[in-house]
């Protein structure tokens, strides 16, 4: 019984640079959520898909950008780096999105240099 | 936004004594309140949840209640153990289930 995947689970970037975060989610899931958690903080809501359709987004600049695919899986894009983009980023997924259990992946560390 | 408290942001108690967490939110339309532990260096965990419809739920030593009018709501650990050693995030979530979540606890059990 897989569980939420994330790839990669480090990353070094530096500032401008663009990068790109993977989630699959679990079988049967057709929710993505993408989360940003800085060091001691809580996660911050980025986006969520569903069925391949934006149902949500939060409070982060357009340089922050996503997309589901047909199998669900999706990725989460960040142009034009910058030193406070380094945290832990999680995706989580859910059966269909609302008010149901979100089960999040390991998350990406991306350090921003 | 939603916007949640948590309090408090650590808490430190002797193995086998109880944990109470309380966190409160802004938006009387949210409607599923989950709770999550992360262990250092891993992804948050669902412990458990409580949907609007209910007041209280529990599991085994795990407990939340629900006050929908005063909009708060807290996690109840009774009988500690060092394992339970992590940070816990209430989280809120209104319709779409995009999560809006509180600072942290850093709970110590001290054996």
């Amino acid at each position: 019984d897989a569980g939420v995947t994330q790839s990669p689970t480090h990353l070094i970037k530096t500032r401008g640079q663009q990068v790109t975060l993977r989630c699959s989610p679990i079988s049967g899931h057709k929710s993505v959520s993408w989360y940003q958690q800085v060091l001691g903080q809580g996660p911050q809501f980025i986006f969520q898909y569903y069925e391949k359709e934006e149902r949500g987004r939060g409070n982060f600049p357009d340089r922050f950008s996503a997309r589901q695919f047909p199998n669900y899986s999706s990725e989460l894009n960040v142009n034009a780096l910058l030193l406070g983009d380094s945290a832990l980023y999680l995706c989580a997924s859910s059966l269909a999105g609302q008010m149901e259990t979100q089960y999040f992946g390991p998350g990406t560390r991306l350090l921003v240099l | 936004g939603e916007n949640v408290e948590q309090h408090p942001s650590t808490l430190s108690v002797q193995e086998g004594d109880s944990a109470v967490i309380k966190c409160t939110y802004s938006d009387s339309a949210s409607n599923y309140f989950p709770w999550y532990k992360q262990e250092l260096g891993k992804r948050p965990q669902l412990i458990i949840d409580i949907r609007s419809n209910v007041g209280e739920k529990k599991d085994q030593r795990i407990a939340v209640t629900l006050n929908k009018t005063a909009k708060h709501f807290s996690l109840h650990i009774t009988e500690t153990q060092p394992e339970d050693s992590a940070v816990y995030f209430c989280a809120v979530a209104t319709g779409a289930n995009n999560l809006f979540f509180g600072t942290g606890t850093r709970l110590t059990v001290i054996p």
